[in-house]
C-alpha cells in the first residue's frame, strides 16, 4: 500500500502566485482531509470530502482558498493570491468510513509551503 | 464543542523509563480516539485506534487506554527509547460526522 501521496513535498513562491498542492488518498478510502500545520496554531481541518463532494469547509480561511476532488483518487488544494501568512505544512488524509470500516486516518507527508 | 487537551506538552525522560501520556477530551460522545506520533518534519503516523466500545489497545511497547466516561485516553510507552523521541498526539472523532478534534501533542525526548 503506497499511502497516501502529496506533492510537491516542498515549494517556494512569491507573494501573488498561485498554489496547487496536491492529494492521492489511499486506494478505496472515501473521505479525504485537508489539514494545515503552524507553529502557531497548532493542526487546523480546513476541508474535507466524502464520497468526493466537500462536506464541511468552514476551516478554510478565506476565498482565496479553494479544494477540488473531481475522483475518489485525487484532489487539490489551492491558493490564489499566495500570502507570506500561508506559509505552512499542508497535510492530506484519508480514511474508509462506512461499514466494516474503523474510521482509523492516515496522513500523507506534508507539502511545506513558504510564501515570501 | 469538543475539545481535547494534553498534557503535558512536552516530557524528557532517561532512556528505559515506562512513561503516560495523557489526553482528555470534553464530549464523551466519541466513535473513536486515534493515537498518533509525529517526527521534525513528517507527517503523522498512526500508532493505535481505539473504538467507543474498546478500553485499550495495544501495539509493542505501546497500550492505549481509553475511559470514556472520565473523557480520558492514556499512551503508556514500556521501556522507552531515544527512537521513540517525537511528538505524539490524541485525537478524537465523534459520533456523528468525520471531523477529527486533535489535542496540541506531546513532545517526548528520550535521552540515552
Amino acid at each position: 500500500d503506497a499511502g497516501v501521496i502529496q506533492s510537491p513535498r516542498h515549494e517556494v513562491t512569491e507573494m501573488g502566485q498561485e498554489v496547487t498542492l496536491r492529494c492521492k488518498p489511499i486506494s478505496g478510502h472515501n473521505s479525504l482531509f485537508w489539514y494545515r500545520q503552524t507553529m502557531m496554531r497548532g493542526l487546523e481541518l480546513l476541508i474535507y470530502f466524502n464520497n468526493n463532494v466537500p462536506i464541511d469547509d468552514s476551516g478554510m480561511p478565506e476565498d482565496r482558498f479553494s479544494a477540488k476532488m473531481p475522483n475518489a483518487s485525487f484532489s487539490t488544494l489551492k491558493i490564489q493570491p499566495s500570502e507570506p501568512r500561508d506559509s505552512a505544512v499542508y497535510f492530506c488524509a484519508s480514511s474508509y468510513s462506512g461499514t466494516g470500516g474503523t474510521g482509523e486516518l492516515f496522513f500523507g507527508e506534508g507539502s511545506r509551503l513558504t510564501v515570501l | 464543542k469538543q475539545e481535547v487537551t494534553q498534557i503535558p506538552a512536552a516530557l524528557s525522560v532517561p532512556e528505559g523509563e515506562n512513561l503516560v501520556l495523557n489526553c482528555s477530551f470534553t464530549d464523551s460522545a466519541i466513535y473513536n480516539l486515534q493515537w498518533f506520533r509525529q517526527d521534525p518534519g513528517k507527517g503523522l503516523t498512526s500508532l493505535l485506534l481505539i473504538q467507543s466500545s474498546q478500553r485499550e489497545q495495544t501495539s509493542g511497547r505501546l497500550n492505549a487506554s481509553l475511559d470514556k466516561s472520565s473523557g480520558r485516553s492514556t499512551l503508556y510507552i514500556a521501556a522507552s527509547q531515544p527512537g521513540d523521541s517525537a511528538t505524539y498526539l490524541c485525537a478524537v472523532r465523534p459520533g456523528a460526522g468525520n471531523m477529527l478534534t486533535f489535542g496540541g501533542g506531546t513532545r517526548l525526548m528520550v535521552k540515552p
